[in-house]
């Protein structure tokens, strides 16, 4: 399968313990975002990479997060001292690189299944 | 700040009627639209884009999509609509700086047999 991976697919955890979730994505691909996905809500973007470097916060990401993408390949979200509003679905997604800053260009995000986080 | 709306969270129909899911959004500069679809257990899937050109544009699934300008919107349509079509619907826009997107809250599609 060469899509977008995520592990866990579930995670149940206690409120004010650690999880980090780890998303795999399509090889040749350059741009790793993260997405949340409250129930009955669209998903609201978390932060992105391009490569190693990531390149956007959303104000969503409070302190409590992190996210990593080491070697501009995996990355990690990492949400320490889980609270129950922490309780959503974590997507990621991957795509090529855009284009340059005169004419951007998009390129598609693969989404992964997501990792469904449940803080007790 | 870009958004996106969806006015109807849940929508039921029959197998083999057709089929016209709302979008309206509203971004500061020409948009670039799409459609996801999203199964349970299932990642989101890119149904369609509009990006520039044509303003009907044809996706996957025997999906289409307008673009109206003058209305901000973004309906998605499909002629003839298929059990396996229920599904939720998201539309989302972008890109800005980083190319994220910005999704609607969804439309849960149920279809009658």
């Amino acid at each position: 399968d060469t899509g977008v991976s995520q592990n866990p697919r579930h995670k149940i955890t206690k409120r004010g313990q650690n999880v980090t979730f780890r998303c795999d994505p399509i090889s040749e691909h350059n741009r790793l975002y993260w997405y949340r996905q409250t129930l009955g809500q669209g998903p609201e973007f978390l932060t992105y990479f391009q490569n190693e470097a990531q390149l956007e916060k959303s104000r969503l990401l409070s302190d409590r997060f992190s996210a990593e993408r080491p070697k501009g390949s995996f990355s990690t979200l990492e949400i320490q001292r889980t609270e129950q509003g922490d309780s959503a679905m974590y997507l990621c997604a991957s795509s090529l690189g855009a284009g340059g800053p005169v004419l951007p260009t998009y390129n598609e995000q693969f989404f992964g299944p997501g990792t469904r986080l449940t803080v007790l | 700040a870009q958004s996106v709306t969806q006015p109807d969270i849940h929508i039921t129909v029959s197998e083999g009627a057709s089929l016209e899911l709302r979008c309206n959004y509203s971004y500061g500069a020409t948009p670039y639209l799409f459609w996801y679809v999203q199964s349970p257990g299932q990642g989101l899937q890119l149904l369609l884009k509009y990006f520039s050109g044509d303003t009907l544009v044809q996706g996957i699934k025997g999906f289409e999509a307008e673009f109206k300008r003058s209305q901000s919107s973004f309906n998605l349509r499909k002629p003839s609509v298929h059990w396996s079509d229920a599904a939720e619907y998201f539309c989302a826009v972008g890109p800005n700086a980083g190319n994220m997107l910005t999704f609607g809250g969804g439309t849960r599609l149920m279809v009658k047999p």
